[in-house]
């Protein structure tokens, strides 16, 4: 079945940097990759997906890249701001299968 | 409109009780999904339901755990005999079209925190 490994656990960046979380997946049939972000005490929403026939959506601050040759996905947040921190999942679905699998999370910390 | 609700929002049992865990999705959405989050960690994929059709329930953690949806709204997830293990936050999400569809986005319920004591 499907794993998906999401890297860094935890990432703390200066305000303003750039953040950069990245995922990768065991099966190749999954073709739809959602991020998700969970404010401390909140449900998770979702912020960005792709999709496996796009290789990278950007939404003002936030872009997904996807690269299914190697089956990894990443997540960039440019000019973070201290209301990025959360904890973002990465996910991947295997639309065949009907599963949806979710990574171990990344806290994300933004430092004044 | 109304986002998904969960109910009840925290509940405290001893080893060995069952509990039921209730959610209501957003009107009009088809598909009813369970995670279970341990704490600090991610989300588990529990069971799905898409519409009327059975569900594929080889993401339940063990035979205790059970789920049903009437009428392809409500869904209730039953844990019996609970164990300590058990204790966690159960969130549930609805979306529109499901995940054989266009409409994969989810929304999530507040979850409901289940302390087995």
């Amino acid at each position: 079945g499907e794993n998906v490994e999401q890297h860094p656990s935890t990432l703390s960046v200066q305000e303003g940097d750039s953040a950069v979380i990245k995922c990768t997946y065991s099966d190749s049939a999954s073709n739809y990759f959602p991020w998700y972000k969970q404010e401390l005490g909140k449900r998770p929403q979702l912020i960005i997906d792709i999709r496996s026939n796009v290789g990278e959506k950007k939404d003002q601050r936030i872009a997904v890249t996807l690269n299914k040759t190697a089956k990894h996905f990443s997540l960039h947040i440019t000019e973070t701001q201290p209301e990025d921190s959360a904890v973002y999942f990465c996910a991947a679905l295997d639309f065949g299968a009907s599963k949806i699998i979710f990574g171990s999370g990344t806290r994300l910390s933004i430092r004044p | 409109g109304a986002g998904v609700s969960q109910s009840p929002s925290n509940k405290v049992t001893e080893k060995g009780k069952d509990v039921e865990l209730r959610c209501d999705p957003i009107s009009g959405h088809t598909a009813l999904y369970w995670y279970r989050q341990s704490l600090g960690q991610g989300l588990e994929f529990l069971i799905y339901f898409q519409g009327n059709s059975a569900p594929d329930k080889s993401g339940l953690p063990s035979d205790r755990f059970s789920a049903e949806r009437t009428g392809g709204s409500v869904s209730t997830l039953t844990i019996q005999r609970t164990q300590q293990e058990d204790s966690a936050v159960y969130l549930c999400a609805s979306s529109k079209g499901g995940l054989r569809g266009a409409q994969e986005t989810q929304y999530f319920g507040p979850g409901t925190r289940l302390l087995v004591l």
